[in-house]
């Protein structure tokens, strides 16, 4: 069966330091991948997807990821956080059948 | 906003009870997705209908039980309930416009659900 795994389960940095969560999957086939954060009290919001093409994949609020298919790899980037980005991150692998496997999650701290 | 709307937003409820959970999906969605999110387990597929069909199934419990209706929207029902199924309970849908593996879940708000 598919899995992801987010190896990061907190991270506390400062603002304007960069960010970068590790997302692993395991699965051998083609695969759709996702970022969705949760910020507190709130639901789950899309940051970005990647499906084909240019495996650097660019998103809302200043996101990235970069899908590294030998490497089974699909981390989340941003040079510069804010405060704001303050949230919970969730990786996310479609197989094609329509349901998401979800990561973890790893909860994100950004001290002002 | 998703546009994918939940009722109610918090339910607590005693074990042995039932609640159902309801969705509304984004104008013009037929899938409806149901994930539950718990602190041990994360978040996990539970059901997916498509246009009234139930099409996939994930690690739902035999207690649990959900349908689509005509008009789309879903209801997730939950029976004799435990304290273990104090969770947070989400809808998602999505388009399936042709192109089932590339259509984009929207979540919706989440029922938080506490059973005493």
């Amino acid at each position: 069966a598919q899995s992801v795994s987010q190896h990061n389960h907190h991270v506390i940095l400062s603002e304007a330091a960069s960010l970068e969560l590790g997302c692993n999957y395991s699965y051998g086939g083609t695969v759709n991948l996702f970022w969705y954060v949760q910020y507190p009290g709130q639901h789950l919001q899309l940051l970005l997807k990647y499906f084909s093409g240019d495996p650097l994949v660019k998103g809302i609020k200043g996101f990235e990821a970069e899908f590294i298919k030998s490497k089974f790899s699909f981390n989340l980037r941003k040079p510069s956080v804010q405060w704001s980005d303050t949230a919970e991150y969730f990786c996310a692998v479609n197989t094609g059948f329509q349901k998401l496997v979800f990561g973890t999650g790893t909860r994100l701290l950004v001290s002002p | 906003d998703s546009g994918v709307t939940q009722t109610p937003k918090h339910l607590i409820t005693a074990t042995g009870q039932r609640v159902t959970l309801r969705c509304s999906p984004r104008s013009g969605d037929l899938s409806v997705y149901w994930y539950q999110q718990s602190l041990d387990q994360g978040l996990q597929f539970l059901i997916q209908y498509y246009n009234g069909e139930e099409r996939a199934k994930g690690n739902i419990l035999e207690r649990f039980s959900a349908q689509q209706f005509p008009d789309l929207h879903s209801e997730l029902n939950l029976s004799s309930l435990e304290l273990g199924d104090s969770a947070l309970y989400f809808c998602a849908s999505s388009g399936d416009r042709g192109r089932p593996s590339t259509d984009t879940q929207y979540f919706g708000p989440g029922t938080r659900l506490t059973v005493l």
